[in-house]
């Protein structure tokens, strides 16, 4: 069974700093690999997604990265805001549409 | 519509009673999935939807729960005979019919059960 985790499971940063989010799994067979960011009392927001055979997307101020031998994804946030702050998810599929999610990582970034 | 749309957006119920969540998932998309999540747990995947095929059924967790979908659009997440454990908040998504796609979701439906 795929078994994905994110570290760290909390995060503080300052206003304008760059940051790393890691999200780690099990089975490196996986058809793609999501991000997602989800803000208390809302569903989830789709950041990126990263097919098995790319390496990276960006999406303005931000990049996902994907190395599928090691079973690692890293989400880089440049410059980072408060408007940043929310729980960020990182959920891979195996079969191409059931996702595995990893608990999340919540940020919060002060002014 | 623009998104996926839930509802009950919450709903809190009786031990033992049954309740049925609705979602509306976005025009012309043939995938439809829903998760839950519970407090502090990550998101489990219960059941999955595309077009005419049968479903994915692998992820519910008894069978208290059952899904279905009308007419390859709304569909109907049934729990019957609630108990507390299935307090969570059950989220709906779909996606267009080319697997791979980004994958949208609804607000989700709060259930609480006392």
């Amino acid at each position: 069974k795929q078994e994905v985790t994110q570290i760290p499971a909390a995060l503080s940063v300052p206003e304008g700093e760059n940051l790393v989010l890691n999200c780690s799994f099990t089975d490196s067979a996986i058809y793609n690999l999501q991000w997602f960011r989800q803000d208390p009392g809302k569903g989830l927001t789709s950041l990126l997604l990263i097919q098995s055979s790319q390496r990276e997307q960006t999406s303005g101020r931000l990049n996902a990265s994907l190395d599928k031998s090691s079973g690692r994804s890293t989400l880089y946030i440049a410059a980072s805001q408060p408007g940043d702050s929310a729980t960020y998810l990182c959920a891979v599929s195996n079969s191409g549409y059931a996702l595995n999610f990893g608990k999340g990582t919540s940020l919060l970034v002060t002014p | 519509g623009a998104g996926v749309s839930q509802s009950p957006s919450n709903k809190v119920t009786e031990k033992g009673k049954d309740v049925e969540l609705r979602c509306d998932p976005i025009s012309g998309h043939t995938a439809l999935y829903w998760y839950r999540q519970s407090l502090g747990q990550g998101l489990e995947f219960l059941i999955y939807f595309q077009g005419n095929s049968a479903p994915d059924k692998s992820g519910l967790p008894s069978d208290r729960f059952s899904a279905e979908r009308t007419g390859g659009s709304v569909s109907t997440l049934t729990i019957q005979r609630t108990q507390q454990e299935d307090s969570a908040v059950y989220l709906c998504a779909s996606s267009g019919h080319n697997s791979g796609n980004t994958i949208y979701f609804g607000e989700g439906s709060w259930l609480t059960v006392v």
